[in-house]
């Protein structure tokens, strides 16, 4: 089944103990971006990729830190998680960097709820 | 950085009857996307319309785009309890040599039984 997996679903941590969250997808997509949803804000892009070796800054970076070694996994890292990183963040990919032009859809993952405290 | 804006942001009907929500825009636009979420979980692509189309339909949906009113809008016909649920619209902003996909805040669509 075509998808994107995220790890894990829900992470309760506290503030300034450097955490992961993985991102898989098995559909040889190019492109992988990450977000948050945050009440009253709606979903923000914190990174994305074009491809292998390609990461770039979203609308909301601070704080956290990506990286693209294989073509199918985009981790996210907070090194030092802070409150106002609580969110709820998902991973999407899509075949092509190329959006405006080729328009594909995202496939998000399920997300992966995070509270810091 | 919004690009597309969901109207209404909250509508609740009685199953069977239609629902109709609009999407707004800023910019010109190549082609523009609907997603649905269910409460807490990750978005569905829904439809994609390009710019050189007027009207697109899959299933129970329909969307039009009108590019000269910059606006877009997601019908959903004999609408279903299972039809409860955000809808996003999404569209591609181009900033400085890259492309990203910008989606509105969303509309709440509560199907009453």
């Amino acid at each position: 089944e075509a998808q994107v997996t995220q790890n894990p679903r829900y992470l309760i941590t506290v503030t300034g103990k450097k955490l992961t969250v993985t991102c898989s997808q098995n559909m040889n997509h190019e492109y992988m971006s990450w977000y948050r949803q945050d009440p009253g804000l709606g979903l923000r892009q914190i990174y994305y990729s074009m491809n292998v070796e390609v990461t770039d800054k979203g609308d909301v970076p601070e704080g956290y830190k990506v990286s693209r070694k294989e073509k199918r996994n985009f981790p996210l890292i907070l090194e030092s998680p802070s409150p106002n990183q609580t969110s709820l963040y998902f991973c999407a990919s899509t075949r092509t960097g190329r959006l405006a032009t080729l328009g594909y859809g995202y496939t998000f993952g399920s997300g992966t709820r995070l509270t810091v405290v | 950085s919004q690009q597309g804006e969901e109207d209404p942001q909250a509508l609740s009907i009685q199953e069977g009857e239609n629902a109709t929500m609009n999407c707004s825009y800023k910019t010109s636009i190549n082609n523009l996307q609907w997603y649905r979420q269910n409460s807490g979980r990750g978005l569905v692509h829904l439809i994609l319309i390009r710019s050189n189309e007027r009207e697109k339909h899959s299933g129970r949906l329909r969307v039009t785009l009108d590019t000269s009113k910059k606006s877009s809008s997601l019908l959903i016909t004999a609408s279903r309890a299972a039809d409860t649920a955000s809808y996003f619209c999404a569209t591609v902003l181009l900033q400085g040599g890259s492309e990203k996909l910008v989606f509105g805040k969303g509309m709440k669509l509560t199907v009453n039984p």
